[in-house]
């Protein structure tokens, strides 16, 4: 079945990185785009990044613009997202998604559990 | 772009009709989606295309609307609906969504 699983999250000092995956099976990972999105705890939904199918576009909240690289390695059916100078403010529950059909501007149809991420000192 | 979902949060009885606004800042055409949380899970895809419904989906749900107005109705509420629902429009970048409507038991 369609499935996606992140991993990589736990706890990290501000100013620290971490890099963030999601391994996608069950469906032709290089056809869709993907989205990484985050919910602080007790907090609604806030979009973080998307990565076209190939690769080749990427676009960013302005929170994490400059701080949040997106990529992927269609090789290896798997979503990354590396997160540098990390502030309190990203704490946050981290899922991907994939996009219903390939396109960038479309729905997110598929949710991975989540993988949590706290910042703190 | 700038989502604002009223009301905030409602209580509603089981068999209620329901309905949710998302109001967007500026036109988005049909871009917008509706997704419904339960508490500890991962959101679930709802409506796409602004009144699409997504395969699976009850038929009760229904979404409508086009450039900044946009509706989700549950048209006869049921116990396995109360939950948090948001809008997001995929208009433009970045995305948004909505600050959320929690649905709960009356």
């Amino acid at each position: 079945q369609v499935q996606l699983v992140e991993s990589g999250g736990g706890v990290v000092q501000p100013g620290r990185s971490l890099r963030l995956s999601c391994a996608a099976s069950g469906f032709t990972f290089n056809k869709y785009a993907m989205h990484w999105v985050r919910q602080a705890p007790g907090k609604g939904l806030e979009w973080v990044a998307l990565i076209s199918y190939d690769g080749n576009n990427k676009y960013y909240a302005d929170s994490v613009k400059g701080r949040f690289t997106i990529s992927r390695d269609n090789s290896q059916n798997t979503l990354y997202v590396q997160m540098n100078s990390l502030r309190a403010e990203d704490t946050a529950l981290y899922y991907c998604a994939k996009t219903r059909i390939g396109v960038v501007n479309n729905a997110l149809d598929i949710w991975g559990q989540g993988t949590m991420v706290t910042v703190s000192s | 772009i700038q989502l604002t979902q009223s009301p905030s949060s409602l209580s509603a009885s089981v068999g209620d009709r329901v309905t949710i606004t998302c109001r967007a800042s500026q036109g988005i055409s049909d871009y917008l989606a509706w997704y419904q949380q339960k508490p500890g899970k991962a959101p679930k895809l709802l409506i796409y295309a602004a009144s699409t419904l997504q395969s699976g989906v009850p038929s009760r749900f229904s979404g409508s609307g086009s450039g900044t107005d946009f509706t989700l109705t549950i048209s006869s509420l049921q116990p396995e609906d109360f939950a948090t629902y948001y809008c997001q429009q995929l208009n433009s970048f970045p995305l948004t969504f909505g600050g959320g409507t929690k649905v709960e038991i009356k």
